[in-house]
């Protein structure tokens, strides 16, 4: 699997933007950018994905380089809820009928404070 | 409500002695899988299941056992704990058609 590198710690206030990077740059032209986090005392959650182009949903949204070698993680407005470590992940398009295996590293602990 | 349910959330038990964590999705999710994670070390993928009665080896499969008789279980089985087996236990479902996985809350083990 293709390796993503993140920083070990960020912090941000509350109701404030923050800005998640992740460095992907042996990334393959079939690697989805996947974005999981795990709030403390529980299971990951899913946040969001994409292939090339920027990516919204309801709980982040998700800037791609145009390269395809880093994407960040957009948090818009955090809240406390938010503070978790947040996971960038790489999954190939072409694993559909074998394994979806997601394969952790050791993410970004956002600390929001209030 | 969509969900993934583990059970027990906790258990101590002794070297030894045989134990199943329980798994269900009510999602009607194809692929089921069960991962591991340590300090230090992160998650790890332990068996996962495409399908009812097709399962397969992770990347530490060793000690363990899961069956898929049904679409919506999966138990994890370890018929003889032992220390280094000591640790927080995740299953995670999936349609074979989103890219998006259901992970449950996590089963902590303590195995003495």
């Amino acid at each position: 699997d293709a390796k993503t590198t993140q920083p070990n710690s960020m912090e941000s206030n509350e109701e404030e933007p923050v800005h998640l990077p992740c460095n992907h740059s042996t990334i393959s032209g079939t690697d989805y950018i996947h974005w999981y986090r795990q709030l403390p005392s529980q299971g990951p959650e899913y946040v969001i994905h994409g292939l090339t182009s920027n990516v919204n949903n309801r709980m982040a949204s998700l800037a791609i380089a145009e390269d395809r070698k880093s994407s960040t993680l957009i948090l818009h407005r955090a809240t406390l809820r938010d503070a978790a470590v947040y996971y960038c992940i790489l999954r190939d398009l072409n694993s559909g009928g074998s394994n979806y295996k997601l394969t952790f590293g050791k993410g970004t602990l956002l600390t929001v404070n209030p | 409500e969509a969900q993934v349910t583990q059970n027990p959330r906790y258990l101590i038990t002794v070297t030894g002695k045989k134990l199943t964590v329980t798994c269900s999705q009510n999602m009607n999710h194809e692929y089921m899988s069960w991962y591991r994670q340590d300090p230090g070390l992160g998650l790890r993928q332990i068996y996962y299941s495409m399908n009812v009665e097709v399962t397969d080896k992770g990347d530490v499969p060793e000690g363990y056992k899961v069956s898929r008789k049904e679409k919506r279980n999966f138990p994890l089985i370890l018929e003889s704990p032992s220390p280094n087996q000591t640790s927080l236990y995740f299953c995670a479902s999936s349609s074979h058609f989103t890219y998006e996985q259901y992970f449950g809350p996590g089963t902590r083990l303590t195995v003495t």
